[in-house]
């Protein structure tokens, strides 16, 4: 069984780091082809999506946000992260991960309030 | 970025009524490996986004078979054959063959 959960902060200031982590079990991230992305939504509004890493480690980015994000993983734990930094209100959202196998599972979202 | 325009943005229907969401997109979506990434989710009511669709028409492990999928290029659309009651909440369509990856801005289902 294929399960995904966010966990994170909860709440941080203006200009902090917000650090999340992606916990996974069903599946891992050595397998050929796999790979784990991050997707945030704002309350009442769109899904936008950040940032993905696969298997072999290549990474991508949105472009709107390419400086302020890294996505690494570690692959031992099940467990693949997003680090954003500088973070503002802008960035206060739910943050979702999802396994990159054709978009098949998707956590349960973490709320992340930016506010000073 | 490729732009996805979903239409209509609000729908209401009937318990039993068919209904069809359109998806448009900016460019084609077809993948030089012959594959057009091309995804439909519904996310209920403070749930998470749940995949029915991927790669334009192929519906996702346990999903009803009243959803379906169609389309080529840069036209699709999602078709609900008989709408039930849990079926209420937001569709998004998302493409993954261009980065950066891009959603739709949602169909919102209600049931009359």
């Amino acid at each position: 069984q294929v399960t995904l959960k966010e966990s994170g902060p909860g709440i941080l200031q203006p200009s902090q780091t917000l650090s999340l982590t992606c916990t996974f079990s069903g599946f891992s991230l050595s397998t050929y082809g796999m790979g784990v992305g991050w997707i945030r939504q704002p309350s009442g509004k769109g899904l936008e999506w950040l940032a993905n890493i696969w298997w072999d480690d290549d990474k991508y980015y949105n472009p709107s946000l390419k400086n302020r994000l890294t996505i690494s993983k570690d692959t031992s734990n099940n467990q693949a992260f997003l680090k954003i930094t500088n973070v503002d209100t802008a960035d206060t959202a739910t943050y979702y991960c999802a396994r990159y196998y054709y978009f098949d599972y998707w956590g349960q979202g973490v709320m992340v309030t930016v506010s000073s | 970025d490729v732009v996805l325009t979903q239409t209509p943005s609000i729908l209401s229907a009937t318990i039993g009524q068919s209904v069809s969401i359109s998806c448009r997109s900016s460019q084609s979506l077809l993948d030089s490996d012959g594959n057009t990434y091309l995804y439909w989710f519904l996310q209920r009511p403070g749930q998470s986004p749940q995949r029915l669709i991927y790669l334009v028409s192929n519906l996702g492990s346990g999903v009803p078979n009243r959803f379906s999928g169609s389309g080529s290029g840069t036209d699709f659309t999602l078709k609900i054959s008989g709408v039930e009651a849990e079926d209420l909440g937001v569709y998004y369509c998302m493409q993954a063959t261009h980065a950066p990856l891009t959603f739709g801005s949602g169909t919102k289902l209600e049931i009359k």
